[in-house]
């Protein structure tokens, strides 16, 4: 079955920490994956997707197929980053328009 | 920049009441979605549509129904309110290609009293 696990609910830093959130997929074929960020009063909006292989806001996230993770990292958080994030994957199977979601991680960054 | 507006950001009803929320986009995409999302439960999808009058059940349709008449207009309906729908309803909207991501409205907190 497709699944989306976000281990941790609630992952709580100080500014200048390293943090990395932790992303594990179960998928058969080859997914699409994607950071979702939701700020305080904000909407839900796209931090990163794999396929781009980009650095957005300093995070980057890397696709193991091996271990089947997705794990969303900066090496230097700032109290800006607090948020929820939301870990994403899309199947490449027919026609699958859906996204699987993760229950989410709330990252609170302490000054 | 992609515009998805829903109409209320708050609403109370009441319990048996049916209650219509209306999600509007406006870049002509063609998948559109219903969700709620509520603490601990993360996003659940209620409904999605790809394209005007088509329709599939997410994870979570019972109690909801949805119409899609026009292109850019996705309404979810609350046949009958019942107080264990109360919760935050996000719409969203993307192009048919699965590499573009979907973007969001603000979201609406309904109560049902």
């Amino acid at each position: 079955a497709q699944r989306v696990t976000q281990p941790e609910k609630l992952l709580s830093v100080f500014k200048g920490a390293p943090v990395e959130l932790k992303c594990n997929y179960s998928y058969s074929g080859s997914p699409e994956l994607f950071w979702y960020v939701q700020y305080s009063r904000q909407r839900l909006q796209l931090l990163l997707r794999h396929i781009s292989r980009e650095s957005i806001k300093g995070f980057t996230a890397d696709l193991n197929k091996g271990e089947t993770s997705f794990h969303l990292k900066k090496p230097f958080a700032q109290e800006e980053d607090s948020a929820m994030y939301y870990c994403a994957l899309r199947g490449s199977a027919g026609n699958n328009r859906k996204l699987i979601w993760g229950l989410g991680t709330s990252l609170a960054v302490n000054p | 920049d992609v515009k998805v507006t829903q109409s209320s950001r708050y609403l109370v009803k009441r319990t048996g009441e049916k209650v219509f929320l209306e999600c509007v986009q406006d870049m002509d995409h063609e998948n559109m979605f219903w969700y709620r999302q509520d603490p601990g439960l993360g996003l659940r999808l209620i409904y999605f549509s790809y394209d005007v009058k088509m329709k599939e059940k997410g994870d979570i349709p019972e109690g909801y129904s949805v119409s899609r008449e026009k292109k850019e207009r996705f309404s979810l309906i609350l046949e009958s309110a019942s107080t264990n729908q109360t919760s935050m309803y996000l719409c969203a909207s993307s192009l048919v290609d699965g590499n573009q991501p979907q973007h969001f409205g603000d979201g609406t907190r309904l109560s049902i009293l």
